[in-house]
């Protein structure tokens, strides 16, 4: 089993939808985790990060984390076609070894 | 400011040559990790060094290493380069040890033939 692992997608929602990432994780991954969004060609940045067991809203952005069932999420309310990119989960293992699911794609149609 | 800056960005080798990848962090982030990112892929965690010592290591052979200097730019080598080194090498810094936010830079893209 990875670390982290997403479904590759592509996920693909009308402009103004809200788009569900799912991000499942084992058990040496278990500390915090973040989201990372990556434009074609472009590098990763960070979206928003999650420690603890609940939600996290920031915007658009809900991160959640269920530690019981090893499973984040990212909701993205209203989506616009300039959230068309690919989002990368990643947990942190010792403080110092981040491990990136390999990407769910995301078309936001207009 | 000036954000995370790799050189070069672009470069092609043949297989069994050697490889330096340059990379300058965020002033004042005193870590700096490296990445390798195959198309299709998320990126994997190489090294990762603060204040000059390496602090983590991934599942990489020997063949590759890193060092991180006084003022805090880095070096990623990878020595007898295998057509399967191709790839996106991502350069992050972030302010400490113990913080998980990373900040990219652009990346040095490595194509060996």
């Amino acid at each position: 089993q990875k670390e982290v692992e997403q479904n590759s997608g592509p996920l693909s929602v009308p402009e103004g939808a809200i788009a569900s990432l799912n991000c499942t994780y084992s058990d040496r991954v278990s500390q915090s985790f973040f989201w990372y969004r990556q434009y074609s060609g472009k590098s990763p940045e960070l979206i928003m990060s999650i420690y603890s067991n609940g939600d996290k809203e920031d915007g658009r952005f809900t991160a959640q984390l269920n530690k019981a069932s090893q499973y984040v999420s990212l909701l993205i309310r209203d989506s616009q076609p300039s959230d068309s990119a690919t989002y990368l989960c990643a947990g942190l293992y010792n403080f110092n070894k981040f491990y990136f699911g390999s990407g769910t794609k995301l078309n936001v149609k207009p | 400011d000036a954000g995370v800056t790799q050189s070069p960005t672009h470069l092609i080798k043949t297989r069994g040559q050697q490889v330096t990848l340059r990379c300058s962090p965020i002033s004042g982030h005193k870590s700096v990790s490296w990445y390798q990112q195959v198309l299709g892929q998320g990126p994997q965690f190489i090294f990762q060094y603060y204040e000059k010592e390496e602090r983590g290591r991934g599942n990489f052979p020997d063949r590759f290493s890193a060092r991180q200097f006084p003022n805090y730019s880095s070096e990623l080598n990878v020595n007898a380069l295998l057509l399967g080194d191709s790839a996106l090498y991502l350069c992050a810094s972030s302010p400490g040890l113990h913080t998980g936010e990373l900040f990219f830079g652009e990346g040095s893209r490595l194509t060996v033939l």
